[in-house]
């Protein structure tokens, strides 16, 4: 079983529904991110959260320490919210990450 | 301020060759980590650096190492090349625990 599980792989939606992507892991963590992936490679870090809940225009990521699950929502989806999203996990040193598989979200106009 | 540079962004080399990859930070972050991303594997930790030191290193063999230099720019090499080492190799910089930010990555490809 892997450590941090994403789900679901994949995710088609029309343009202005509401998204919502999990992340669940199985060890102790001091950090979770989340990450986006554009075709051509480059990443993005969306999030860095140890507890609660955090909101960057559109979107809004919380995390269960208690329960070991972290979930990402995009509000309005757009065409451009087209990406991989990765969960990635840190059971000690911030940088140490360990990834999910990641979740390709297509949103279609 | 300029982002996270690595280079080259493409690289092909034969098996049993070696390679070097540079990355460099933005100005002022200390702390260098390289990350794998393959199609089988995914995205795997590598290296992490912090003032020329190496803090932590992934489950990796010995072919790949790394280092910092002084003005935090970061290296890693990877000796006696296999098909499996072809992915891209991602270096990320950070100004603090809660922040992370990444290059562009160098795409190596092994023949």
């Amino acid at each position: 079983k892997n450590e941090v599980e994403q789900s679901p792989q994949n995710l088609t939606a029309q343009e202005g529904e509401f998204i919502t992507i999990n992340c669940s892991y199985s060890v102790g963590i001091s950090a979770l991110h989340w990450l986006q992936q554009h075709p051509g490679g480059g990443i993005v870090s969306l999030f860095m959260l140890s507890s609660g809940k955090k909101k960057h225009g559109r979107l809004i990521a919380t995390i269960n320490i208690q329960e070991k699950h972290s979930s990402l929502h995009i509000t309005a989806s757009h065409p451009r919210d087209s990406a991989v999203y990765i969960c990635a996990v840190s059971p000690g040193s911030a940088r140490q990450l360990t990834f999910g598989s990641g979740t390709q979200l297509t949103v279609l106009p | 301020k300029a982002g996270v540079t690595q280079t080259p962004r493409y690289l092909i080399k034969t098996r049993g060759q070696q390679v070097t990859l540079s990355c460099s930070p933005i100005s002022g972050h200390r702390s260098v980590s390289w990350y794998q991303q393959t199609p089988g594997q995914g995205l795997q930790f590598l290296f992490e650096y912090f003032s020329e030191t190496q803090r932590n290193k992934g489950n990796f063999p010995g072919r790949f190492s790394g280092r910092q230099f002084s003005n935090s720019r970061s290296e890693m090499n990877v000796s006696t090349l296999e098909l499996g080492d072809s992915a891209l190799y991602l270096c990320a910089s950070s100004p603090n625990r809660d922040s992370l930010y990444f290059g562009a990555g160098t795409r190596l490809s092994v023949l």
